[in-house]
């Protein structure tokens, strides 16, 4: 089966520079999306690595290492506004359609 | 370009009534997805259309759940005699053609309560 792991909860200040794990076990996959979600509303889509690297959006990055089976989200220049839920995904593949995600990180960010 | 449109936001029901959840995809997406979530935790799949079929129901109980992508207007996860364990978020998203399993566009969910 395929399962992903992310710590539960991560804290901040702001302005800093926070790291979101998730390492997975997977036989196949296309690739590893990262979603943030603020108070249970829409999951929205933040970053995606097809390739093994970095991926540099604005502020947030996303890493991916496949032979390590491990990724991460990098948020940078941390705003009260990113105190968000963040979750790893996985799709593709032996997912098909559909995206396998993890429990979630809460982020807290503190003035 | 509206983005993808659930309703209703919260649907409260009685034990053994049926929830009709709705979803419509953003223009040109092709491809449907239902997730449920409950509180504190990530979303878990449920079932994977596309116009007038069903692709992957792997996730969905097997007993008083289905979902329909009709060749016009939304697609529905209807739940049957419902019961205490379903309350939870459903969300729908939806992805273009090719992006299947990559990016997927979610609305802002619905919330069943039921009592």
């Amino acid at each position: 089966g395929q399962s992903l792991e992310q710590p539960s909860e991560v804290t901040a200040v702001e302005g800093a520079i926070v790291q979101i794990n998730c390492t997975y076990q997977t036989s196949g996959f296309y690739g590893l999306s990262w979603y943030q979600q603020h108070d249970g509303g829409a999951p929205t889509f933040l970053s995606y690595n097809a390739l093994d690297g970095l991926e540099e959006t604005g502020r947030f990055s996303s890493f991916l290492s496949r032979s390590d089976s491990y990724g991460y989200l990098l948020l940078q220049e941390l705003q009260m506004k990113d105190s968000a839920s963040y979750f790893c995904a996985l799709g593709g593949r032996n997912q098909g359609g559909k995206l396998i995600f993890g429990q979630g990180t809460e982020l807290s960010v503190k003035p | 370009n509206a983005g993808v449109m659930q309703n209703p936001r919260h649907l409260v029901r009685r034990r053994g009534q049926e929830a009709r959840l709705r979803c419509s995809p953003m223009k040109g997406h092709s491809h449907v997805y239902w997730y449920r979530q409950l509180p504190e935790e990530g979303l878990k799949f449920m079932v994977y259309l596309q116009k007038e079929n069903i692709i992957d129901e792997s996730g969905m109980p097997k007993e008083r759940f289905s979902a329909e992508f009709p060749k016009e207007g939304p697609s529905i996860l209807r739940i049957q005699q419902v019961v205490r364990g379903d309350s939870a978020a459903y969300f729908c998203a939806s992805s273009p053609p090719g992006q299947a399993g990559r990016i997927q566009y979610f609305g802002a969910g619905t919330r069943l309560s039921v009592l």
